[in-house]
């Protein structure tokens, strides 16, 4: 089955640093989004990304969908306490329906 | 807009019973997904739905686990009967996913904000 690695588990940084982390797959995929879940609550899409090569922003976050369709990285720039959370990569392979998930990146800001 | 409504938020029972979770995905969307999330295991997908036919079910644990999608606007997972091992979050998600023909592309899913189930 599709298997994604996402990197890495966890990150403890300083409010004002910027943040990268990035998810592979086994396989080629054709849709890669990122969400970031807070304490109790469900996943919140933040980035949608639909074509290799594709980089896109949100503010201060952009992420890219790798060439190889492999891969993809979020980065956040400027961190803020609101920033903290746990950011899921998620995947879509070619003819599937359903998303295959990152195991997530903890992210800590220290103010 | 509404968004994913889940219920209830908590549900916490004695292993042996029966346990209903609901779902109300966003109005228009035609694709719900069942997720559940575990420290172990992370996000699973249990089961997904297109225009209220199941097409997946693969990730159902076990028969003690079933779900339900009676119209477009309602769907349910039943756990019969529960087991301390079920306890996790459950999420519910909907998307639009155009019919053949369709120009518009694949919606991402949208996620509800979960029933965290404990199992005594």
């Amino acid at each position: 089955g599709q298997q994604l690695n996402q990197s890495p588990q966890s990150m403890f940084i300083q409010e004002g640093e910027d943040v990268s982390m990035n998810c592979t797959s086994s396989s080629i995929f054709n849709t890669w989004l990122w969400y970031k879940q807070d304490p109790g609550e469900g996943p919140v899409l933040l980035i949608a990304l639909y074509k290799a090569g594709e980089l896109t922003s949100n503010g201060r976050l952009t992420a890219q969908f790798g060439i190889t369709r492999k891969d993809s990285f979020l980065n956040i720039s400027a961190s803020i306490p609101s920033d903290v959370g746990i950011y899921f990569c998620a995947g879509r392979g070619t003819g599937r329906r359903a998303l295959t998930f990152g195991s997530g990146t903890r992210l800590q800001v220290q103010p | 807009d509404a968004g994913v409504i889940q219920s209830p938020r908590h549900e916490v029972t004695e292993m042996g019973q029966e346990v209903t979770l609901r779902c109300k995905p966003i109005s228009g969307h035609n694709s719900l997904f069942w997720y559940r999330q575990t420290m172990m295991r992370g996000l699973e997908l249990l089961i997904y739905f297109n225009n209220n036919v199941p097409i997946d079910d693969s990730g159902m644990p076990e028969d003690r686990f079933s779900a339900k999608m009676p119209n477009a606007s309602f769907s349910t997972l039943k756990i019969q009967p529960s087991e301390p091992r079920d306890s996790a979050v459950y999420f519910c998600a909907s998307s639009f996913r155009p019919f053949l023909g369709q120009t518009q592309s694949n919606q991402p899913q949208h996620f509800g904000d979960g029933t965290r189930l404990s199992i005594l």
